[in-house]
């Protein structure tokens, strides 16, 4: 499977600021996620980034609020703004490879985020 | 409903023996199935993925899958204390090209 780095593995950030959280493949992907998982919670997809084209969101998450770039297939970025106490989760990027055949979903290490 | 729904636990299974671990989802249509585990402070692992009915083996872990009865679960055979995690199962709906996780269930193998 594709080895799946995340920068930065953890942050502090303080509220009102904003944080951009990037993710690298070693490899093209057809598709790249971002997921929120919160403490003691499960898998949350915030949107799919799409390469060359405005990311597709979830119910509840907004570009305003989470905007996602992905310029290539090996490479996005996840943006959270303004943020809030409530912000505070671990944030995940997943990687699929449809042209390998198959739907399955790998994830990099995630990245902490807590908001003061 | 939830889409997809798991027991929270923990479920406590002694060393050795079988752990089983069970998911049911609501959307008949979906067609790939898919286990996670998740040790503490990690990123969710793909153990498993299945696509048809019945079971399908790798090692210690079983997935079985019945889409008339819209479930899956996963078998852990001789469980170790290595396995003590939550597992995370997830599907595919059928209408869209992503996976909708349930809550997890945690696993506890006790020595």
């Amino acid at each position: 499977s594709a080895v799946i780095s995340q920068k930065p593995s953890r942050d502090i950030c303080q509220r009102g600021t904003s944080l951009t959280i990037q993710c690298q493949v070693d490899s093209q992907v057809t598709m790249m996620f971002w997921y929120r998982q919160q403490p003691g919670q499960s898998l949350t997809l915030i949107a799919t980034a799409n390469q060359g084209s405005e990311a597709t969101y979830e119910s509840g998450f907004v570009i305003d609020k989470f905007p996602i770039s992905r310029p290539n297939l090996t490479f996005s970025t996840l943006t959270v703004s303004n943020m809030s106490p409530e912000d505070s989760s671990i944030y995940l990027c997943s990687v699929e490879n449809r042209l390998a055949g198959n739907n399955e979903q790998f994830f990099g290490p995630g990245t902490r985020l807590t908001v003061l | 409903q939830k889409e997809v729904e798991q027991n929270s636990g923990p479920l406590s299974v002694p060393e050795g023996a079988i752990a089983s671990l069970n998911c049911t989802y609501s959307d008949r249509g979906s067609q790939s199935f898919f286990w996670y585990r998740q040790y503490s402070g990690k990123s969710p692992e793909l153990i498993m993925s299945i696509y048809s009915n019945g079971d399908k083996e790798d090692g210690r872990f079983t997935a079985q899958l019945n889409k008339a009865s819209q479930y899956v679960s996963l078998l852990i055979r001789d469980s170790q204390p290595s396995d003590s995690a939550t597992y995370l199962c997830a599907v595919e709906p059928s209408s869209a090209s992503k996976i909708i996780f349930g809550s997890g269930t945690r696993l506890s193998i006790r020595p």
